[in-house]
């Protein structure tokens, strides 16, 4: 089955930038959509169509794409950013949809 | 504002089958579809199915197929996730979330979400 690879963990200070990278087979031809998930909270979705932000989403948060590969910048993390981050996509049919493993993002 | 409200939490014995309900507010109930997704404690979200409530298809994730019926009612704008045959590993929070429209090409997003809805299996 399609699987989407991020890595568990990240660390920032803050006032720094964390990336958090998306890796999949498909994603060249399937947009990615990130989501930032507290404890005890449902998911809010960050990033939509690979890059697009949705309204009342800081301007800190912004995606990327190349290839296989997507990425997740929060440009100046504040320690309200400490959260789950999943991203998600389709597989190559478009007819399944997958999450990321999930990335723990720490402020220090 | 668009906002998705789940029913509330649900403990069932290993064998027995769950049904959690999410009625939609804010929007046209038929043109958007509706996705299930589930989280187990401690770990990450996976995807169920989805169903487009204008005409009611349906599409499982495979692991969950022959267990799982997603239904819906139009004169009440909700939608039901039913799962069947529930097992220890099932025990987790179920969220509705709503998808793209309909009328729109290809796959596409979760948003928002509802609340959340605790199922717990335990003898």
């Amino acid at each position: 089955s399609y699987e989407l690879t991020q890595p568990p963990s990240v660390s920032v200070s803050p006032g720094q930038t964390a990336r958090i990278t998306c890796s999949g087979d498909a994603l060249p031809n399937q947009y990615a959509y990130w989501y930032q998930q507290k404890p005890g909270q449902a998911p809010v979705m960050v990033i939509y169509k690979d890059s697009e932000r949705p309204s009342g989403i800081p301007e800190r948060f912004s995606g990327s794409s190349s290839g296989t590969t997507v990425t997740l910048t929060i440009s100046g993390v504040q320690a309200e950013d400490e959260a789950d981050y999943y991203c998600q996509s389709a597989d190559s049919s478009g007819t399944r949809y997958v999450f990321g493993t999930g990335t723990k993002v720490t402020v220090l | 504002q668009v906002q998705l409200v789940q029913s509330g939490a649900e403990v069932k014995k290993p064998g027995a089958s769950v049904k959690v309900s999410c009625k939609a507010f804010g929007y046209t109930f038929t043109s958007y579809y509706m996705h299930w997704v589930r989280q187990a404690p401690g770990q990450g979200l996976e995807w169920m199915g989805i169903i487009n409530p204008s005409g009611g298809s349906t599409n499982y994730a495979q692991k969950f197929q022959g267990r799982v019926t997603m239904t819906w009612d139009t004169s009440t704008s909700t939608v039901y996730m039913a799962l069947s045959s529930l097992r220890s590993e099932d025990t987790a929070v179920y969220y509705c979330a709503r998808g793209q429209r309909v009328a729109a090409a290809g796959p596409g997003w979760f948003a928002p979400w509802g609340q959340g809805t605790l199922v717990t299996v335990s003898s």
